[in-house]
């Protein structure tokens, strides 16, 4: 089973940040929070990932609270092609799996 | 680089034919992943390898086999297929960090 909780939809208005949260309050100390996005029918991407330091890269910011039981992705100026389902998941570091829930899916309107 | 194909994109049974799905990797990863999508949810893990000659269960193996004879392929195969394998199947690569995800194919049992 998943280890974490999304809402299941979102809103956010083009050029507006979206903040997509995740809750993982069982996570373990050797896990890390990974983020993938699944844009229609293709298949998920990879966005980044942390361990309890906060995480930023070209395509978004990755902030975790200091108990590590929840996390927030930002996506600083969402556009329409940032429209998809986000999942949060909560992963062994070198380890073989990803188990996905049923993400959040953003709606990004102009 | 291509990075991960699948063959094919589509493909229609009827139930008990059987098939084989192939995943192909132009990154020279060691791990490689199977996972299926049904409708409305996440992705589920099927079966996975951590190299060349070994392959392992996931979450949901019953009624799929694997191979991975060469590094850079994964093959996914069905023996007796059954209407509850409609679905769409993803392939993956991995190197520490990020898993590459194939385009998809999409089964349809009848």
């Amino acid at each position: 089973d998943a280890k974490t909780t999304q809402p299941t939809s979102m809103d956010c208005a083009e050029g507006r940040a979206a903040n997509l949260p995740c809750n993982h309050s069982t996570i373990s100390g050797n896990e890390y929070v990974y983020w993938y996005r699944q844009i229609h029918s293709q298949g998920p991407q990879y966005i980044i990932h942390g361990l309890k330091n906060n995480e930023t890269n070209e395509m978004a910011s990755l902030i975790i609270t200091e108990d590590r039981k929840s996390s927030t992705l930002i996506l600083p100026h969402a556009t329409l092609r940032d429209t998809a389902v986000y999942y949060c998941i909560v992963r062994v570091f070198d380890t073989d799996k990803l188990i996905f829930g049923t993400g959040t899916r953003l709606q990004v309107f102009p | 680089n291509a990075g991960v194909t699948q063959t094919p994109k589509f493909r229609v049974l009827k139930t008990g034919q059987s098939m084989t799905l192939l995943c192909a990797q132009d990154m020279n990863h060691e791990y490689m992943y199977w996972y299926r999508q049904d409708p409305g949810m996440g992705l589920r893990l099927i079966h996975y390898s951590v190299g060349e000659g070994t392959t392992a269960k996931g979450e949901v193996p019953d009624g799929y086999n694997v191979s991975r004879l060469k590094k850079q392929n994964f093959l996914l195969g069905l023996e007796s297929a059954a209407p509850s394998q409609t679905s769409v199947y993803f392939c993956a690569s991995s190197y520490r960090n990020e898993q590459y995800f194939g385009p998809g194919t999409r089964l349809t049992v009848t």
